[in-house]
């Protein structure tokens, strides 16, 4: 299993260009996020997605929408790049245990760089 | 607004030298908490999952405890190798619920 896979794992953008960030499970999990994490903030919640054909805005969700296109994959997307989104970015997936605590699993990241 | 506070920001400990770092957390009603290892570079790993006070677990030279208000995770005999960020994050009790992180404490352990 290669659990939660993103890409890319690099990318350097324009202010105002556009982007999608890409992201699969292969762990059949009804849930996924996306995070972003800067120095001294922490991880923040940008979108998730509770189940397939459902997403919801997380603490940080201007500036993005997302895509849940399948149970394996949500893709994030910047559609206008703004220095501030400068960020790794990591998405998530999570099982549900049986007194409903959603145990996630992250992917390697993604790291943005905009100019 | 569910809250978790890690304490310190950063630890440097002396290989061998045990310590525990303390996540203390606000939350209505406590569904899960989660610890987490992050090496630099990398996404987050997940650890343990406790679910009421009074609860430990325990993976190698790592044990995680559980109380109504904090949780604390025991470093025992640490070695280089545990260096990385340990991050802390709550799940609330109510409908579906996302996870809360705290900032991570930074351990450093040196030879």
């Amino acid at each position: 299993n290669a659990g939660v896979t993103q890409t890319p794992k690099f990318q350097v953008l324009k202010t105002g260009q556009s982007m999608t960030l890409q992201c699969a499970q292969d762990m059949n999990h009804n849930s996924m996020y996306w995070y972003r994490q800067d120095p001294g903030m922490g991880l923040r919640l940008i979108y998730y997605s509770a189940s397939e054909g459902t997403t919801d805005k997380g603490e940080v969700p201007n500036g993005y929408n997302v895509s849940r296109l399948n149970k394996r994959e949500f893709s994030l997307r910047l559609e206008s790049a703004a220095p501030s989104q400068t960020s790794v970015y990591f998405c998530a997936s999570s099982e549900q245990g049986v007194a409903g605590q959603e145990t996630q699993y992250f992917g390697p990241g993604t790291r943005l760089l905009v100019l | 607004e569910d809250q978790v506070t890690q304490s310190p920001e950063a630890l440097r400990l002396q290989e061998g030298e045990s310590s525990s770092l303390n996540c203390s957390y606000t939350v209505s009603g406590l569904r899960g908490l989660f610890w987490y290892r992050q090496d630099p570079g990398k996404g987050p790993e997940f650890l343990f999952t406790l679910y009421s006070a009074g609860e430990e677990k325990e993976k190698e030279r790592l044990k995680a405890t559980l109380t109504k208000k904090e949780s604390f995770l025991h470093i025992t005999a640490p070695k280089p190798e545990d260096s990385a960020t340990y991050l802390c994050a709550v799940q609330a009790h109510s409908g579906y619920s996302t996870l809360t992180f705290g900032k991570g404490t930074m351990l450093l352990v040196s030879p």
